[in-house]
């Protein structure tokens, strides 16, 4: 069984340009989390799908950031404009919703905002 | 903010047991206490997970007190490849809730060789 896969690993921007993360969850997991970890600080948990709709988006920082799952499958997360605090390594995870309760992480992805 | 505390750093001797304590005085009846692990610069890896009984299973024990106040993870026979940040988390599944991680600081266990 494939893991969770994210596109780019790693991402170099300049300040007010667009970006857009990607993050295909184990296939059949109706449950999709986006997470980040900026510079020095935890992981900060973002927003939670299941399947197309936003469960909990209290995590978003402001609304330049956007993220959709349409179709209820892969999800992606944009970042327009970048600001350099938006540097960090987001992670997304996806859950099943059967039965087990952890979550899978994937291997995140690097993003610098210069 | 996170619900657990944990001792910032440990050190562990290779092919010894680690035991990583967690304080949750504050969890409620129906959060369930999680553990992760972050490897480097991974993404962080489910270990186990449990409410009120001890759990087992291939990589680790959940202990958990009776007053659920707190837990100890042990890993029985740790490598050099359980160095990591190991993260003690509380879980709600309510209805309609959010089941997201609140991840704090973690413990840094170092496995010596």
């Amino acid at each position: 069984e494939a893991g969770v896969t994210q596109f780019p690993s790693h991402s170099v921007i300049e300040k007010g340009q667009t970006v857009t993360l990607r993050c295909d969850p184990i296939s059949g997991h109706d449950n999709l989390y986006w997470y980040r970890r900026v510079m020095g600080k935890e992981i900060k948990f973002l927003l939670h799908f299941v399947k197309e709709s936003k469960q909990d988006e209290s995590g978003m920082p402001n609304n330049r950031f956007l993220a959709e799952r349409t179709g209820g499958t892969y999800s992606t997360l944009k970042v327009q404009p970048a600001e350099l605090e938006d540097s960090g390594v987001y992670f997304c995870a996806s859950r099943d919703t059967d039965g087990a309760y952890e979550q899978y992480f994937g291997p995140g992805t690097r993003l610098t905002v210069t | 903010d996170a619900k657990t505390t944990q001792p910032p750093s440990m050190d562990c001797a290779e092919g010894r047991a680690a035991n990583l304590p967690c304080n949750h005085s504050t969890i409620s009846g129906n959060e369930y206490v999680y553990w992760y692990r972050q490897i480097h610069s991974q993404g962080p890896q489910y270990i186990i997970h449990g409410l009120k009984n001890n759990e087992t299973n291939e990589m680790a024990s959940l202990i958990i007190t009776e007053d659920r106040k707190s837990s100890t993870l042990i890993l029985p026979h740790a490598t050099l490849r359980d160095t990591a940040v190991y993260y003690c988390i509380a879980v709600s599944f309510l209805q309609g809730g959010s089941e997201k991680l609140v991840f704090g600081k973690g413990t840094k266990l170092t496995v010596n060789p």
